[in-house]
Parts: C-alpha cells; sequence; structure tokens
C-alpha cells in the first residue's frame, strides 16, 4: 500500500490567480495521477505524471491550464493556473502500484 | 477500453434493511475490480477489491462484492446498512495492462434513514 498526503487540504481563492497543490507519497512510485472531482460528481482524470517526463493529459485538459511537475518517485505538483469559478472542485493525487490505485485525502478548492 | 456503469444514481433505505449497490463493467482485458467509498468531506476510501481468486469479495464495514464474468457485474451488498453507511460509493475497474489507473463510474449516493 501507499500512504499519500497533500497540501494543502483546502483554499480559497480569487479568480485569475493560480494554487500549486503538492502530493508526497511515503514510498517511491512509477505513475502518479491528478483527478478532479467537481461538486457531486465523479473522478475526472486530469493527467499522468511519469519521473523524469511530460505528463501525459486526458482529452479537456491542457498543460497551460494544468502545470505538472514530478521531480522525483515521492513528489508531484499540480498548478491550477488563472482560476475561474468552475476550478472549484477536489482535486485528487493517486499513486497505482501493480493494479492497485491509492488516494490522497484531497485539496478542497474554492474559487470565487 | 474499459467503462463502469452504475446502475442507480441515488438508492435510499431505511436502517437495519438490506442493501445492493449495482455495477457493471466492459473490458477487453483482464479486468481487477474495486468498491470505493467516500464519506462526506472526505477522500476516497477502498472498501474491497477483486484481483483473482474467489469471486465473493469481502470488504470492511460488513461489506461484499460478487464478481460475475458471464454477467459483467460487481455488485456491492451488505445485510444490514447503518446510518453511518451514508456515502457516495464508487466502483471502477483497472486492466493489466494500465498499472492501477483505474476507470470510475459516476457513482452512487447511499442514504440510510433512521
Amino acid at each position: 500500500s501507499a500512504v499519500i498526503s497533500q497540501k494543502p487540504s483546502r483554499d480559497i481563492c480569487q479568480r485569475g490567480t493560480s494554487l500549486t497543490i503538492q502530493c508526497q507519497v511515503d514510498s517511491q512510485v512509477t505513475m502518479m495521477f491528478w483527478y478532479r472531482q467537481q461538486p457531486g460528481q465523479s473522478l475526472t482524470l486530469i493527467a499522468t505524471a511519469n519521473q523524469g517526463s511530460e505528463a501525459t493529459y486526458e482529452s479537456g485538459f491542457v498543460i497551460d491550464k494544468f502545470p505538472i511537475s514530478r521531480p522525483n518517485l515521492t513528489f508531484s505538483t499540480l498548478t491550477v493556473s488563472n482560476m475561474s469559478p468552475e476550478d472549484s472542485s477536489i482535486y485528487l493525487c493517486s499513486v497505482g502500484q501493480r493494479y492497485e490505485q491509492y488516494f490522497g485525502p484531497g485539496t478542497r478548492l474554492t474559487v470565487t | 477500453a474499459q467503462s463502469v456503469t452504475q446502475l442507480d444514481s441515488q438508492v435510499p433505505v431505511f436502517e437495519e434493511a438490506p442493501v445492493e449497490l449495482r455495477c457493471n463493467y466492459s473490458s477487453s482485458v483482464s479486468v481487477y475490480l474495486f468498491w470505493y467509498v467516500q464519506y462526506p468531506n472526505q477522500g476516497l476510501q477502498l472498501l474491497l477489491k477483486y484481483l483473482s481468486g474467489s469471486t465473493l469479495v469481502k470488504g470492511i464495514n460488513g461489506f461484499e462484492a460478487e464478481f460475475n464474468k458471464s454477467q459483467t457485474s460487481f455488485h456491492l451488498r451488505k445485510p444490514s446498512v447503518h446510518i453511518s453507511d451514508t456515502a457516495e460509493y464508487f466502483c471502477a475497474v483497472s486492466g493489466n495492462t494500465n498499472a492501477g489507473k483505474s476507470t470510475f463510474g459516476d457513482g452512487t449516493t447511499l442514504t440510510v434513514k433512521p
């Protein structure tokens, strides 16, 4: 298993600003995933981040809006850029180990 | 490609009654199946998983699920629910080629009434 922590746990941000979310894992993992969960909805995969390579973004998500860093095998960041109220969501970091997935507690973002 | 369909978006039930949350999947490869629970204002917690072996899988909090390959289903059951089981439940599937990246269903809101 893997234990994942995220910072911040929640934030309220103003329109037009950016927020960087940090994800720390207690063990080395190859693949890390970033998800968005909009209010009352399921999880939507934003991108997959492998160490040492560019993140792979899903349809509808672009690097300019959601830049991701993956400097080592235990850490990643997701930035939500130029925020609008539509970006208000829970952002979840996740790691894959073999066939299983583990999730962080999430970052609750409210954009005003 | 994989997909997951949770057949009920909302399931209201009275306390101590049995409950079944339905999940169907489609996949072109061998599958691994999961149920997660999300309590209000919390992250996702793994309830149970099917990787191989016995098709009846037992999880935490008295939940169990049965993998039915012919019906491509993985329904979640509990014989007697509690108020504290009120939460959002997600069914998910991953395959042997995607290193743990799962496809999630839309979720089922279980509301347990007194």
